[in-house]
Parts: C-alpha cells; sequence; structure tokens
C-alpha cells in the first residue's frame, strides 16, 4: 500500500524558514517524479513544485522560485521542501504527492498533507 | 497560465440519482485533463487521467469526456461515499493548475 507521510509543519513568523519532510513507502521512490501540493484554508488546489527521479530537475511555481528548494534522498524514500522567507500567503496545507504522466504530470498518490501557518 | 473553470461550484443529489461537473479550459489543453476527489479526512484521490482514463480503483460508475478545453466528470447512481469536493487539473503544460473545486451535497 502506498503511504505518503508528510512531517515538520507548524507555526513560522513571516521571512522565517520551516522544512518539510515526506516519508513514502510501499512503492519503488525512485521510480516516480515528487512534488508537493498546498492548499490554502477555504481555498483550492495549488502546484508548488516537483522533482525528478534522480533529484537532477526540479521546477518550481512562480510565486516560490528562489524561496523554496525541493530535494529528494532515493536511499531513504523521502521527499523535503525547504521553505526562505516565508510569506503569508504561504500559509496552507501542503501535501506530499506522486507525480507521473504525460506530456505533463498528474497526482496519482497524496499523503494526508501537513499545515504551515505563517503569521507574527 | 491555463485557467480552470469548474461550474457548478456547489451541487446537491440524492444517492441513486446521476450528475456531472463541468471544467472549463482557458486554452485547448488537448485530452490531458485529470479529476480528483476529496473528503475530510482522507488523502485526495485521483479518479480520472487523460481526460477518461479511469485511474486503478476508480469504480466504473466515474466516466468523464471532453476534449480541447470543454471536460466533463460524470457519476452515474451515486453512493453516500461520493459525496465531497471534486477539482480537475490540466496536465498539458507548466505549470499544472487546477480549477476551483465543485462540492456535492447530500440533497
Amino acid at each position: 500500500e502506498v503511504q505518503l507521510v508528510e512531517s515538520g509543519g507548524g507555526l513560522v513568523q513571516p521571512g522565517r524558514s520551516l522544512k518539510l519532510s515526506c516519508a513514502a513507502s510501499g512503492f519503488t521512490f525512485s521510480d516516480y517524479y515528487m512534488a508537493w501540493v498546498r492548499q490554502a484554508p477555504t481555498k483550492g488546489l495549488e502546484w508548488v513544485a516537483s522533482i525528478s527521479y534522480d533529484g537532477g530537475s526540479t521546477y518550481y511555481r512562480d510565486s516560490v522560485k528562489g524561496r523554496f528548494t525541493i530535494s529528494r534522498d532515493n536511499a531513504k524514500s523521502s521527499l523535503y521542501l525547504q521553505m526562505d522567507s516565508l510569506r503569508s500567503e504561504d500559509t496552507a496545507t501542503y501535501y506530499c504527492t506522486t507525480a507521473e504522466g504525460i506530456p505533463l504530470y498528474y497526482f496519482d498518490y497524496w499523503g494526508q498533507g501537513v499545515m504551515v501557518t505563517v503569521s507574527s | 497560465d491555463v485557467q480552470m473553470t469548474q461550474s457548478p461550484s456547489n451541487l446537491a443529489a440524492s444517492p441513486g440519482e446521476s450528475v456531472s461537473i463541468n471544467c472549463k479550459a482557458s486554452k485547448s489543453i488537448s485530452k490531458y485533463l485529470a479529476w480528483y476527489q476529496q473528503k475530510p479526512g482522507k488523502a485526495n484521490k485521483l479518479l480520472i487521467y487523460s481526460g477518461s482514463t479511469l485511474q486503478s480503483g476508480t469504480p466504473s460508475r466515474f466516466s468523464g469526456s471532453g476534449s480541447g478545453t470543454d471536460f466533463t466528470l460524470t457519476i452515474r447512481n451515486l453512493e453516500p461515499e461520493d459525496f465531497g469536493l471534486y477539482y480537475c487539473q490540466q496536465h498539458n503544460e507548466y505549470p499544472p493548475t487546477f480549477g476551483a473545486g465543485t462540492k456535492l451535497e447530500l440533497k
């Protein structure tokens, strides 16, 4: 059974940093692109960032470029999101997902999500 | 970015009925549209991708149709577990974008 378990969320002040982790199990982690998708309170879903199988290629939405860094450790079956210079508009539940498909990916498995609140 | 517009925003129906949810893209996305179900306390579930391909485990009462800019998710013979939020997402070009969601409620 595919399991994705996020951790590392919490309350953080604007301008500070936070690192999210996602522990994956039940599938061959290195066979999948991975992604983070977020959902602000009472809002819809929003893609944040994606990473290729070996971590050699990364992709970001414009609003987080230069502030967020997605990475992975295939030996540990883990995905990460380093979030720097956080803003109030980054407040959301962050979901770890697998990503596959052509020509661009859809998100086939999701974690339960972790809440990040950016507030002073 | 490709804007995805879902309609209706809210939908009320009874078990056994059929419903349709629409998704319109701001430009052609060929057939590359996915549908998701979101329910409280559960992981989001991919239902359909590439417009009409059912993800493994998706019941056959779900179907997807459309191409270009107009797409439809149809749920036939609604079951109690089908009530929740539904989102569409285009997987044709960067960045992947989602619709605002449709809330399917029990009438």
